[in-house]
């Protein structure tokens, strides 16, 4: 198994541009999360996907931060328009249940925005 | 939400065992204490979860006390590629009922030297 899979790695765009991040999660893996990592604020989560349906948004910043999942192997992340202070690491991960026994990382988006 | 509390960083050696204690005096009755691993460019991997009492796995062990206000992960016989950030969290043990509570706060930096 080839784990949580998050592209691009790393991504330097300008202030204003639109930036999406993907991820594809572990195969029959129901639950898909979103995370945002900072020195500031630790790691929080975003938002999470419950068989392909956002269950609880309630972590997104604003509305600049949208999320979608079409299907059980793809989601993705989208921030438009991107401002400076969304430089982090974007993580996904994914769980076979409600359990955080189950949860599996992907290795992370890197973000900066100039 | 039960804040937690922990070092900032701890140093030991190859071999030793390493103790790293998280304070959480407002934990409430249904929460579970879950430690996560980071390493450097690496997604968090969980590690081990309890209620109460000892928890062990083949990794670490856990222990909490019976006022569960704090706990303590213990990491036998460390090696240097248990060098990483370690992370305590308090909450529901359903990512589901813990939500946007789900969060990391600085963790304990360990570095493990030869």
């Amino acid at each position: 198994d080839a784990g949580v899979i998050q592209s691009p790695r790393h991504e330097v765009t300008e202030m204003g541009q639109e930036v999406t991040l993907r991820c594809k999660p572990i195969s029959g893996h129901d639950y898909l999360f979103w995370y945002r990592q900072t020195m500031m604020r630790g790691l929080e989560l975003l938002i999470y996907f419950n068989n392909n349906v956002p269950i609880d948004d309630s972590g997104m910043p604003e509305d600049r931060f949208s999320a979608k999942m079409p299907n059980a192997s793809f989601s993705t992340l989208k921030i438009q328009p991107s401002e400076p202070r969304d430089s982090a690491v974007y993580f996904c991960a994914s769980s076979l249940a409600d359990n955080q026994e189950t949860q599996y990382f992907g290795p992370g988006t890197r973000l900066l925005v100039l | 939400l039960a804040k937690t509390t922990q070092p900032i960083s701890m140093d030991s050696y190859e071999g030793q065992e390493v103790n790293i204690t998280c304070s959480h005096n407002n934990i409430a009755t249904n929460d579970y204490i879950t430690w996560y691993q980071q390493f450097p460019s690496q997604g968090p991997r969980f590690i081990i979860q309890g209620y109460k009492t000892k928890v062990t796995n083949e990794v670490a062990s856990l222990f909490i006390p019976a006022d569960r206000k704090s706990s303590t992960l213990s990491l036998p016989r460390v090696s240097l590629s248990d060098t990483a950030v370690y992370y305590c969290l308090v909450g529901d043990a359903s990512i589901k009922a813990a939500g946007n509570k789900l969060t990391f706060g600085g963790g304990t930096r360990v570095l493990v030297k030869p």
